[in-house]
């Protein structure tokens, strides 16, 4: 099966620097990797996603870029502020879809 | 459009027990799945129910179960409880599912086994 590799496990920046998540895939039938940021006791929200067809996708100051060849995507938030502090988790599919461990970005003001 | 809803939010159980978690998805999803978040583990895939049929199933023993209703509720249980099971539980729903589309969670279960 799918197995998702996450990096760093946690982040620290301070306010207005970038920030890049990295990760990893081992299934190369995978088609789908969406981005998802955790708030203390919340549920896991979808922040931005890429298909295997797409190599770069940009929403305001979020972007992922995509890889096939290396398996391997990242998450880019550039001018991080305070309330991007959160959990991320990428994620890929196949038939199911498979999280990696998670990484814990502070962003200091 | 309401969210996905989980109940119960919080729930405290004993060694043992059994416990039933239930979570109505989006209006219009005909899939839910369901994960296990521990701190040591992260996001674990339990199951995916695709319109009242179980589509996929992760790494768990059979004392988790679960269903999806004609509605596209869904419950999952766990029977014999342990202390390892205290963990969050989330639901996800989407249009098609894991395999194809994006999905959305739910705030989740926290279950606690003493």
């Amino acid at each position: 099966g799918e197995n998702v590799e996450q990096h760093p496990s946690t982040l620290s920046v301070q306010e207005g620097d970038s920030a890049v998540i990295k990760c990893t895939y081992s299934d190369s039938a995978s088609n789908y990797f969406p981005w998802y940021k955790q708030e203390l006791g919340k549920g896991p929200q979808l922040i931005i996603d890429i298909r295997s067809n797409v190599g770069e996708k940009k929403d305001q100051r979020i972007a992922v870029t995509l890889n096939k060849t290396a398996k391997h995507f990242s998450l880019h938030i550039t001018e991080t502020q305070p309330e991007d502090s959160a959990v991320y988790f990428c994620a890929a599919n196949n038939n199911d879809m498979r999280f990696g461990a998670g990484t814990r970005l502070t962003v200091k003001p | 459009k309401a969210g996905v809803t989980q109940t119960p939010r919080y729930l405290i159980k004993t060694r043992g027990q059994q416990v039933t978690l239930s979570c109505s998805p989006i209006s219009g999803h005909r899939s839910v799945s369901w994960y296990q978040q521990t701190p040591g583990q992260g996001l674990q895939f339990l199951f995916e129910y695709f319109s009242e049929t179980q589509r996929n199933k992760g790494n768990f023993p059979g004392r988790f179960s679960g269903r999806q209703f004609s509605n596209s509720r869904s419950e999952m249980n766990v029977s014999t409880l342990e202390l390892g099971d205290s963990a969050l539980y989330l639901c996800a729903s989407g249009q098609q599912g894991a395999r194809t589309g994006e999905l959305f969670f739910g705030e989740g279960s926290r279950l606690t086994v003493l």
